[in-house]
């Protein structure tokens, strides 16, 4: 079974506004890490935000915020103010704390447009 | 600035023939890990590492095998390539000791077997 699922296929947007990108995941772990990654169009893969399961907090990076719905098992994403650089790919990742094994999810991708 | 590098960038293999993907980390990071990403998907674990000298299977080890020589080097090594095995190859490292640390990744190879 998948560990991560990303529902969303593709998103568009118009630009300076805000956008929610969901992801649900599945462990049996009672602690366990969730990321969010950016693939640019060039390739590159790049860390945006980290959640730890034991913090109620929602953690937040400039215009990165996180949704954590612990009871849903569902974390999501969600950007302010987006920015044509924004348009990506976004994956959604999932560490247990009892392995060292880091599950993805498909990706979202994300074209905002001017 | 901690770092991943990967090499080659691109390759080009015949059917049948050994390629080696290397990995080389600046972080000091225990943690390695080989993931491979086809269109369209996202990002699928072939082999990770908890340190130097070891190497686990991952989702899709097959027709792979791994080396980690030292700390900072981790390579793929596919014995007897395939067409099937044309696909981006990313290499990542990472440790969750500190609060907002992260994995970080290479640049990828992109591999196509002919």
């Amino acid at each position: 079974a998948q560990k991560v699922t990303q529902t969303q296929t593709s998103i568009s947007v118009m630009e300076k506004t805000t956008v929610t990108m969901d992801c649900v995941y599945e462990t049996q772990d009672s602690s366990y890490f969730l990321f969010w990654y950016k693939q640019t169009a060039s390739g590159e893969i790049v860390f945006l935000i980290r959640q730890d399961s034991y913090k109620k907090e929602n953690a937040t990076v400039g215009h990165y915020s996180l949704n954590f719905q612990k009871p849903k098992s569902s974390i999501g994403l969600i950007i302010t103010a987006t920015q044509i650089e924004d348009s990506a790919v976004y994956f959604c990742a999932m560490r247990e704390n009892s392995n060292n094994r880091i599950f993805f999810g498909d990706g979202t991708q994300l074209v905002v447009k001017p | 600035e901690a770092a991943v590098t990967q090499s080659p960038r691109n390759k080009v293999a015949v059917t049948g023939g050994k390629v080696t993907l290397s990995c080389n980390q600046t972080n000091n990071h225990n943690n390695m890990y080989w993931y491979r990403q086809d269109t369209g998907h996202g990002l699928r674990l072939i082999h990770y590492s908890y340190g130097a000298g070891s190497t686990e299977k991952g989702d899709i080890p097959d027709g792979y095998k791994a080396s980690r020589p030292s700390q900072e080097n981790f390579s793929l090594i596919l014995e007897l390539a395939t067409p099937s095995q044309t696909s981006v190859y990313f290499c990542a490292s990472g440790d969750l000791g500190q609060s907002n640390s992260d994995y970080t990744f290479g640049s990828g190879t992109r591999l196509l077997v002919i």
